[in-house]
């Protein structure tokens, strides 16, 4: 069963876009959430963070949002670039049994120029 | 510079042999965590070490084994009991490993089956 799904396999956006990347939960004790960035043949990158305290946390141009009642969360990259295009991975972790960090599938984003 | 080393970047093993992947980072972290990814999948966890000589079963942990000798070193062994070791494979490490706060991941081992 998996507890932090990524629907999406892939996602094209024109260089200069929005790109919005989506992730839903099951795991009721997931209180922080993380987003990571994966190139091919590397290892991922942390990218940006939220709490469960917080309903969005900003950085650059990049943007994570948390919805806790529809356990939604979903990355905003505004404006996409070239260099954006790469695997993107959500993950949660939480207390107790929760306390290692689970995975999506993860997003191919493709940033066309 | 501090981080994470996983070697080799490609290895190729043969069926029905052991072969060992190797993780090491200087980044004083408690914890170290092994990943496979294979194509379409998520990361999921094989096995994590919250402190030396202690280490807990992930999520996909057989045909695989791990020690914690040195805080520094996690090597993951893959067995001949593994039916499908063909992926690549992902250490990490992080400050609290209770906090599930942020990984730093290594640039992973491509293993494949021949």
């Amino acid at each position: 069963d998996q507890q932090v799904k990524q629907n999406s396999p892939s996602l094209s956006v024109q260089e200069g876009r929005i790109s919005i990347l989506n992730c839903d939960y099951t795991n009721s004790m997931f209180d922080y959430f993380l987003w990571y960035k994966k190139y091919p043949a590397e290892g991922p990158t942390f990218l940006i963070s939220i709490s469960s305290i917080k309903d969005k946390n900003e950085d650059g141009r990049f943007t994570v949002f948390l919805n806790k009642s529809a356990k939604h969360l979903s990355l905003h990259i505004v404006p996409s670039q070239p260099g954006d295009s790469a695997v993107y991975f959500c993950a949660a972790s939480g207390t107790g049994s929760a306390r290692q960090l689970t995975f999506g599938s993860g997003t191919q984003l493709t940033v066309l120029p | 510079d501090g981080g994470i080393t996983q070697s080799p970047k490609y290895l190729f093993r043969k069926e029905g042999q052991n072969v060992t992947l190797s993780c090491e980072q200087n980044l004083n972290h408690d914890a170290m965590y092994w990943y496979r990814q294979d194509p379409g999948q998520g990361l999921r966890l094989i096995y994590y070490s919250q402190i030396v000589n202690d280490f807990q079963k992930g999520d996909i942990a057989e045909g695989y084994s791990v020690s914690r000798e040195k805080k520094e070193s996690f090597p993951l062994t893959v067995t001949s009991a593994q039916k499908n070791p063909t992926a690549f494979y992902l250490c990490a490490s992080s400050i609290d490993g209770q906090l599930g706060g942020g990984y730093t991941f290594g640039s992973g081992t491509r293993l494949t089956v021949v």
